[in-house]
């Protein structure tokens, strides 16, 4: 098993450009989640869902779309970028909300 | 809403010493409360976890933690660091919702 996967790893963007980032996760999980990650803040939720064809916000969602048509696939939008969207990436799966299984992370540069 | 607080951003051991990093979480319902490790550009990979059933967790690579309701806190110990635990650690609560609230980490560091 692959577990949690996450594409790109790396991107650079320029202010007000846009971009998709892809979580997949073959554990066959209910639960999804993207996280941002910012030095001294821990991570932060920007929206989750609790199974297919559902999205909810999460903790800091402005500026962040997503979608999720498929039980595997959890995607992270960005119509505008901004320099405050420069983050580390995360996405998470999770059988219940109680124990979630972690991507690799993508590191994100808007300049 | 849950929240956690942990004490001290870095925390700096020689090898061979005790391994104490400090969470204090704040709940309205029972929490589940776990600890998470980061190794340098990796994602988070769960530690331990307390689920209401023993207060005193064991995890991987010889970690534990204790629940102490009375105090509001979910400490992680080690009795004896290895180079390899050198990372950051983050403590996360979760109550009754489906959603998961972390610390801002602590670094330990692990000298020679």
């Amino acid at each position: 098993n692959a577990g949690v996967t996450q594409t790109p790893k790396f991107r650079v963007l320029k202010t007000g450009q846009s971009m998709t980032l892809l979580c997949a996760q073959d554990m066959n999980h209910e639960y999804m989640y993207w996280y941002r990650q910012d030095p001294g803040m821990g991570l932060r939720l920007i929206h989750y869902s609790v199974g297919e064809g559902t999205t909810a916000k999460g903790e800091v969602p402005d500026g962040y779309n997503v979608s999720r048509l498929k039980k595997q696939n959890f995607l992270l939008g960005l119509e505008s970028a901004a320099p405050s969207q420069t983050s580390v990436y995360f996405c998470a799966s999770s059988y219940h909300p109680r124990e979630q299984y972690f991507g690799p992370g993508t590191r994100l540069t808007v300049t | 809403a849950q929240s956690v607080t942990q004490l001290g951003s870095h925390v700096s051991v020689s090898e061979g010493a005790l391994v104490l990093l400090r969470c204090n979480y704040s709940s309205s319902v029972p929490p589940y409360l776990f600890w998470y490790v980061q190794y340098p550009n990796q994602g988070l990979q769960l530690l331990l976890k307390y689920t209401s059933a023993a207060t005193l967790v064991k995890g991987i690579n010889g970690f534990e933690a204790e629940f102490k309701k009375s105090e509001t806190s979910f400490h992680l110990t080690k009795p004896s660091a290895h180079m390899s635990d050198a990372a950051e650690y983050f403590c996360a609560v979760s109550g009754t919702g489906n959603d998961m609230r972390f610390g801002a980490g602590t670094r330990l560091t692990v000298k020679p």
